[in-house]
């Protein structure tokens, strides 16, 4: 099946730069797209969705883009702590779906602010 | 607690047993998911309940995985002869409704040996 996949395996950055995670996803017919966080031994974290009718959505300190004509998502993080440290992972879903909890999720970004 | 909870938080196996994993969803959540976490194979989807309505068994990967959810709040994922490729996090979640918005247990680590 389609699947969502993430261009970059890994990123390090310093505290206080702005961070981007980037994703891209080949289903054209999800309309539904959210980020998740997972630290360490805990379970996923949601962090923002968008709907496909947005191309841009904003939350405390995070964005997340969508290009639909690159199928294209991104996660921003400004000003980033040594908190946000952790693996994020991209997931897609379809309303053609059961459900949004339903979702196919990309491989995961580790990312790693340095102090 | 305020969270979904799960049991065991690690269970080793051998081969062929059966085990069984717990959830306890947020109270008040009507949706309640069941995924698994592997190094190969990532967050995947297993089953999903919703309500009173037929679970989604879609993403079950044989017939030797089941679940079920007991009056609509407590869930219990079975896997039966147990092989070395189950060996996984199995995460729970719950929601309100049908939002993306899942709310993860930490997860029972599944070792088969």
């Amino acid at each position: 099946g389609e699947s969502v996949g993430l261009h970059l395996p890994t990123l390090s950055v310093q505290e206080g730069d702005n961070s981007i995670i980037n994703c891209a996803y080949s289903n054209s017919a999800s309309d539904y797209f959210i980020w998740y966080k997972q630290e360490s031994g805990k379970g996923p974290q949601f962090i923002i969705d968008i709907r496909s009718n947005m191309d841009k959505r904003q939350g405390q300190r995070v964005t997340v883009l969508l290009n639909k004509t690159v199928k294209h998502l991104s996660l921003q993080i400004a000003a980033t702590q040594p908190g946000d440290s952790a693996v994020y992972f991209c997931a897609e879903a379809n309303a053609g779906g059961t459900s949004y909890g339903k979702l196919t999720f990309g491989q995961g970004t580790i990312l790693t602010v340095h102090p | 607690g305020a969270g979904v909870s799960q049991s065991p938080s690690n269970k080793v196996t051998e081969k062929g047993k059966d085990v069984e994993l717990r959830c306890d969803p947020i109270s008040g959540h009507t949706a309640l998911y069941w995924y698994r976490q592997s190094l190969g194979q990532g967050l995947e989807f297993l089953i999903y309940f919703q309500g009173n309505s037929a679970p989604d068994k879609s993403g079950l990967p044989s017939d030797r995985f089941s679940a079920e959810r007991t009056g609509g709040s407590v869930s219990t994922l079975t896997i039966q002869r147990t092989q070395q490729e189950d060996s996984a996090v199995y995460l729970c979640a719950s929601s309100r409704g049908t939002t993306g918005e899942l709310f993860f247990g930490e997860g029972s680590r599944l070792t088969v040996l």
